[in-house]
């Protein structure tokens, strides 16, 4: 079946720009995550849903982000004024809840550069 | 919240065993045990989880310590499609949002 899915796979921008990213996680799927992975490091936690609901914003690093989610299912993840230190690959997974026995499904990213 | 320690990079002939470790040892008793895998260009993928007991699905095999402070992700026949990252992350009911992904292990696997 049909897995994550993020567009756009590759976005380009100058600095101080607005960007959204959009996430479509598997159908069904109620928790949906985002999270960034910077060149050469690990992933860091932006922010999750539940449902159309983010009882965690604690990952976002600045007020210039914000995600949203709609209809339980599409999510979109927006970055105002971008700077060049928010250049990274953006991940959003779902899964079918939010328990430790429920494996995390990702899509393929989006690659953000700022110039 | 616990963390996990693994070696940066591994090296494998295709066709041998592999052997990744991890250790955790501030694990706690409701925390799982996680693999993942990243392939150049992709996101993560799962790969298996266990609590206690070794684990086997069709993707590898988890080997964890009797005292669960280590565990050991085993894959039985390398080939060139498994060189990737691979993460090792404790997940348990309380954290499972913000998991603390380290760098993982990088394998080479030589053809």
């Amino acid at each position: 079946g049909a897995g994550v899915s993020q567009s756009p796979s590759n976005k380009v921008t100058e600095k101080g720009k607005d960007v959204e990213l959009r996430c479509d996680p598997i159908s069904g799927h109620t928790a949906l995550y985002w999270y960034r992975q910077s060149l050469g490091q690990g992933l860091e936690f932006l922010i999750y849903f539940q449902g159309n609901s983010a009882p965690d914003k604690s990952g976002l690093p600045s007020d210039r982000f914000s995600a949203e989610r709609t209809g339980g299912s599409v999510s979109t993840l927006t970055i105002q004024r971008t700077q060049q230190e928010d250049s990274a690959v953006y991940l959003c997974a779902s899964s079918p809840r939010t328990d430790y026995n429920s494996p995390l499904h990702f899509g393929n990213g989006t690659r953000l550069t700022v110039t | 919240d616990a963390k996990t320690t693994q070696p940066n990079s591994m090296e494998s002939n295709e066709e041998e065993p592999v052997h990744l470790p991890c250790n955790h040892s501030t694990i706690s008793g409701t925390d799982y045990i996680h693999w993942y895998r990243q392939l150049p260009s992709q996101g993560p993928e799962y790969v298996i989880h266990g609590l206690t007991s070794n684990v086997n699905n069709r993707m590898a095999s988890l080997a964890i310590a009797e005292d669960r402070k280590s565990s050991t992700l085993i894959l039985h026949r390398a080939t060139l499609r498994d060189a990737a990252v691979y993460y090792c992350i404790l997940i348990n009911a309380g954290n499972n949002r913000k998991l603390i992904w380290g760098l993982g292990t990088s394998l080479a696997v030589n053809p």
